[in-house]
């Protein structure tokens, strides 16, 4: 079992829709990352949490430390957000090491 | 202030060859991380240097191989390339050595192909 699951690995949706992707992960944690990345391979981190919540323009990042849960959600979808998102933990043991989910591929339709 | 740079961007090498991949942080930036990109397996980290000080290094065999410089610009190498090589390789920099506390940055990557 991956330390780090993301769902779901794919979801298609229309535009003004409402997104939420989940990260379960295994471990004990210092912090929790959410990083986007477009076709060509750039990556981008959006948020980087060790509880509570974190809002950026119409992304929004939750963390549950007790459940080892966390949610990443899009407020009015755009077409621009389709990309893959990507679920990494930083373990407790393991200082710079960042462990990553699989991704999941959004696709966000006009 | 200028992001993460990458080169080569691009590359193809055929089995056997060996690759050397250069990344510059950001200006200040005195922590690098590689990380390795593929289909299969999706990211995975490599090592992470500081102060050209290697710090921690992931599950993958004495063939791949790196160094950081006094100006924090970092090489990864990667000898005996092998088919499975082929990836999309990535570095990250982030400012300090505060463990697990700090965003990294991504540069664009290096894409290998290895034929």
């Amino acid at each position: 079992k991956n330390e780090v699951e993301q769902s779901p690995q794919n979801l298609t949706a229309q535009e003004g829709e409402f997104i939420t992707i989940n990260c379960s992960y295994s471990v004990g944690i210092s912090t929790l990352h959410w990083l986007q990345q477009h076709p060509g391979g750039g990556i981008v981190s959006l948020f980087m949490l060790s509880s509570g919540k974190k809002k950026h323009g119409r992304l929004i990042a939750t963390i549950n430390i007790q459940e080892k849960h966390s949610s990443l959600h899009i407020t009015a979808s755009h077409p621009r957000d389709s990309a893959v998102y990507i679920c990494a933990v930083r373990p407790v043991q393991g200082a710079q090491k960042l462990v990553f989910g699989q991704g999941t591929r959004l696709t966000i339709n006009p | 202030k200028a992001g993460v740079t990458q080169t080569p961007r691009y590359l193809i090498k055929t089995r056997g060859q060996q690759v050397t991949l250069s990344c510059s942080p950001i200006s200040g930036h005195r922590s690098v991380s590689w990380y390795q990109q593929t289909p299969g397996q999706g990211l995975q980290f490599l090592f992470e240097y500081f102060s050209e000080t290697q710090r921690n290094k992931g599950n993958f065999p004495g063939r791949f191989s790196g160094r950081q410089f006094s100006n924090s610009r970092s090489e990864m190498n990667v000898s005996t390339l092998e088919l499975g090589d082929s990836a999309l390789y990535l570095c990250a920099s982030s400012p300090t050595q505060l463990a697990g506390q700090e965003t990294q940055y991504f540069g664009p990557g290096t894409r290998l192909l290895v034929l």
